[in-house]
């Protein structure tokens, strides 16, 4: 069985950068699939953030405006979020999910959340 | 891309039938097959069941079901039970970039 955990800070100071790493147990991020980052502030929708392929390539919203970077660490298969220049608009629970590669997120963490306040 | 456009909310009894909208444009939804549907219990993570609009993943029961029309994707609930009291949320992938509905909590009464 896939599983991911999410960890890192959970509280961040406004105009610095969030850090997040995510752990992948039950399968190898070398193998395939794309590894994914998604958000909700509280009480509010889902929000894709980017996701990163298993050779390295990324994509990421355009509503960021370029504020994020992904990467892979496959020695520790793991994956990980820098989200720069945070706000208190980035506060929300962060998740990093799986897709096996056709167009949807099969595999979820629980979720972190993640406060932007001094 | 905007996000996608959900009631806020549905309601039922147990045993009745819901269904839960989801509409777009011609350039999300209306495009191709890649709308996803996620279940998300209150204090959990969300959970796939439905991808690419009608297929389910193993272990979700035939209960739920999805359908597209034009630029609409439905969820349907039949035989609703206390344990789909969640929120729900579609999902389009296109242009290379994932687009969330903007969710619907499901009450059972």
């Amino acid at each position: 069985q896939v599983q991911l955990q999410e960890s890192g800070p959970g509280l961040v100071e406004p105009s610095g950068t969030l850090s997040l790493t995510c752990a992948v147990s039950g399968y190898s991020v070398r193998n395939g699939a794309f590894w994914s980052w998604v958000r909700q502030p509280p009480g509010q929708a889902l929000e894709w953030i980017g996701e990163i392929s298993h050779t390295g390539n990324t994509l990421y919203n355009p509503s960021l405006k370029s504020r994020a970077t992904i990467s892979l660490a496959r020695s520790r298969n793991e994956f990980s979020l820098e989200l720069k220049s945070v706000t208190a608009a980035d506060t929300a629970v962060y998740y990093c999910v799986r897709s096996p590669g056709w167009w949807y997120l099969d595999f979820w963490g629980r979720g972190t959340l993640v406060t932007v306040s001094s | 891309q905007s996000a996608l456009t959900q009631p806020p909310s549905v309601s039922g009894s147990p045993g009745q039938s819901v269904t839960i909208s989801c509409t777009g444009t011609s350039s999300d939804v209306g495009t191709d097959n890649r709308v996803s549907w996620y279940q998300q219990p209150p204090g959990s993570a969300p959970k796939v069941i439905i991808f690419e609009v009608t297929k389910r993943p193993s272990g979700v029961p035939d209960r739920f079901s999805g359908s597209k029309s034009g630029y609409t994707a439905s969820l349907t609930i039949s035989g609703l039970q206390a344990e789909d009291e969640a929120d729900y949320y579609c999902c389009s992938y296109t242009s290379s970039t994932y687009v969330f509905g903007t969710g619907t909590k499901v009450t059972v009464l």
